[in-house]
C-alpha cells in the first residue's frame, strides 16, 4: 500500500545551521506531496506542497522538491531559527478513483533548534 | 473564519465508558476527515465525509467507533466501550473539494484509564 517514510528524530541543530529532513514515499500513480508542521500545543499546519514531478514547494524559507526518480520529497532550510522547533510530517495524497483526498503521513521528525 | 474547532480538547475516561467528540469545520468546506495520532506517530486516516455522506472508513475504525455529520456541518465521533488502546489524539480536518488543502483542528486528546 501507499506509505511515507521519514528520517528518525530528534534532529538537534544550532541556530543558523542547515536543515535536511529526509522523506521517501511509496505510491501508485503520481501523488501530491506535502510537508506539515506541528508546533507545541498547536494543530497541524500545511508548510508546503508539490503536486507533480520536479515541482518545488517553498514557504517561510523551507523548500522541498518532488523527485519522482528517487520517490523523495526532502525538506530543507538554509538557516534554522529557534522558532522552527516543531514536529515535521511528510504526507502524500493519491488521486485514485475514490478521490477521497485522504492524507497518508510519515511518523514525524522532531526538530530542536538551540540558540 | 475561525478555522476548524474541536471539543473537548482533553478527555479522560475510564475503560468501558463511551465518549463523543465534536468537530466544527470551516463553514464553506464540504469535506471532513477524522484522523487518529498516537504518541510518536503520524496521523492515521479514520473516516471521510463529503457533505453529510460518509464515503470511506478505514479498517482502523472498529465497530465500536461511529461518526456522523448531520446536515453536512459539524461532525461527531463516538467511541463505545473505550479501551486503553483508544488513547490517542483525535484530529479533525476539513477542505473544499478543490483545491483540497486540508485544514486541521487542534485535536482532542483522549486518555483511557
Amino acid at each position: 500500500g501507499d506509505s511515507v517514510t521519514q528520517m528518525e528524530g530528534p534532529v538537534t541543530l544550532s541556530e543558523e545551521a542547515f536543515l535536511t529532513i529526509n522523506c521517501t514515499y511509496t505510491a501508485t500513480g503520481y501523488p501530491s506531496l506535502f510537508w506539515y508542521v506541528q508546533y507545541p500545543g498547536e494543530g497541524l499546519q500545511l508548510l508546503l506542497k508539490a503536486t507533480k514531478a520536479d515541482d518545488k514547494g517553498s514557504n517561510k524559507g523551507f523548500e522541498a522538491t518532488y523527485r519522482k526518480e528517487t520517490t523523495s520529497f526532502h525538506l530543507e532550510k538554509g538557516s534554522v531559527q529557534v522558532s522552527d522547533s516543531a514536529v515535521y510530517f511528510c504526507a502524500l495524497r493519491t488521486h485514485g478513483s475514490s478521490n477521497t483526498g485522504k492524507l497518508i503521513f510519515g511518523q514525524g521528525t522532531t526538530l530542536q533548534v538551540k540558540p | 473564519d475561525t478555522g476548524v474547532s474541536q471539543d473537548p480538547r482533553h478527555k479522560i475516561t475510564k475503560r468501558g465508558q463511551n465518549v463523543t467528540f465534536r468537530c466544527d469545520p470551516i463553514s464553506e468546506h464540504n469535506r471532513l476527515y477524522w484522523y487518529r495520532q498516537t504518541l510518536g506517530q503520524g496521523p492515521e486516516f479514520l473516516t471521510y465525509f463529503q457533505n453529510e455522506a460518509q464515503l470511506e472508513k478505514s479498517r482502523l475504525l472498529s465497530d465500536r467507533f461511529s461518526a456522523e455529520r448531520p446536515k453536512g456541518s459539524f461532525s461527531t465521533l463516538e467511541i463505545q466501550r473505550t479501551e486503553q488502546g483508544d488513547s490517542a489524539m483525535y484530529l479533525c480536518a476539513s477542505s473544499l473539494a478543490t483545491p483540497g488543502e486540508q485544514y486541521f483542528g487542534p485535536g482532542t486528546r483522549l486518555t483511557v484509564t
